[in-house]
């Protein structure tokens, strides 16, 4: 079965930390795989999409891994800050069509 | 553009009634998706479509169903409501299946 698993569930974490969220998948015969991040009480934001062929994406203080061969992704947050505060979310896509999502890292950043 | 929105935004029935939830968006996206989020168990698809006219089924598509009259709009019925089916739910559409762009959600309590 195709199942997405992130660890840990929950992290907090001072002001200014470098930090690393996790996301493993169970089949490397993976079409791509995705970042999100969510809001409390809100929808989900795209932050990053690697595409099978990739191994990273950068966007800003966000750099996402990926290493199809062990089934791992890693989204790493540098210089971590409070607005940074929300649940992260690892989505893989094994066909076309759709996306197996985790159960997320909720993130807290402390001032 | 308002991207993907999702009517209502909050919903209480009693056991057995039924209700539709409408998303809708305006950026000509083929592929729509339905979502449900529940604690501890991430984004779960009930159902998709690659197209007007085209409906699928996703992971937990029993009880509920879909209809795709109009590109812009995908409609979730639920023909008779169940307290399993509290839950919030979340739709999504994009262009090529790739990167998807999320509505706020709607919040369902199924009493």
């Amino acid at each position: 079965k195709q199942e997405v698993t992130q660890i840990p569930a929950a992290l907090s974490v001072p002001e200014g930390e470098n930090l690393v969220l996790n996301c493993s998948f169970t089949d490397s015969a993976i079409y791509n795989l995705q970042w999100f991040r969510q809001d409390p009480g809100k929808g989900l934001t795209s932050l990053l999409l690697i595409q099978s062929s990739q191994r990273e994406q950068t966007s800003g203080r966000l750099n996402a891994s990926l290493d199809k061969s062990s089934g791992r992704s890693t989204l790493y947050i540098a210089a971590s800050q409070p607005g940074d505060s929300a649940t992260y979310l690892c989505a893989v896509r094994w066909d076309t069509d759709k996306l197996i999502f985790g159960t997320g890292t909720r993130l807290q950043v402390f001032p | 553009n308002a991207g993907v929105t999702q009517t209502p935004k909050f919903r209480v029935l009693k056991t057995g009634q039924s209700m539709t939830l409408l998303c809708a968006q305006d950026m000509n996206h083929e592929y729509m998706y339905w979502y449900r989020q529940d604690p501890g168990m991430g984004l779960r698809l009930i159902h998709y479509s690659v197209g007007e006219g085209t409906t699928a089924k996703g992971e937990v598509p029993d009880g509920y169903n879909v209809s795709r009259l109009k590109k812009q709009n995908f409609l979730l019925g639920l023909e008779s409501a169940a307290p399993s089916q509290t839950s919030v739910y979340f739709c999504a559409s994009s262009s090529s299946g790739v990167k998807q762009f999320f509505g706020p959600g709607t919040r369902l309590t199924v009493l």
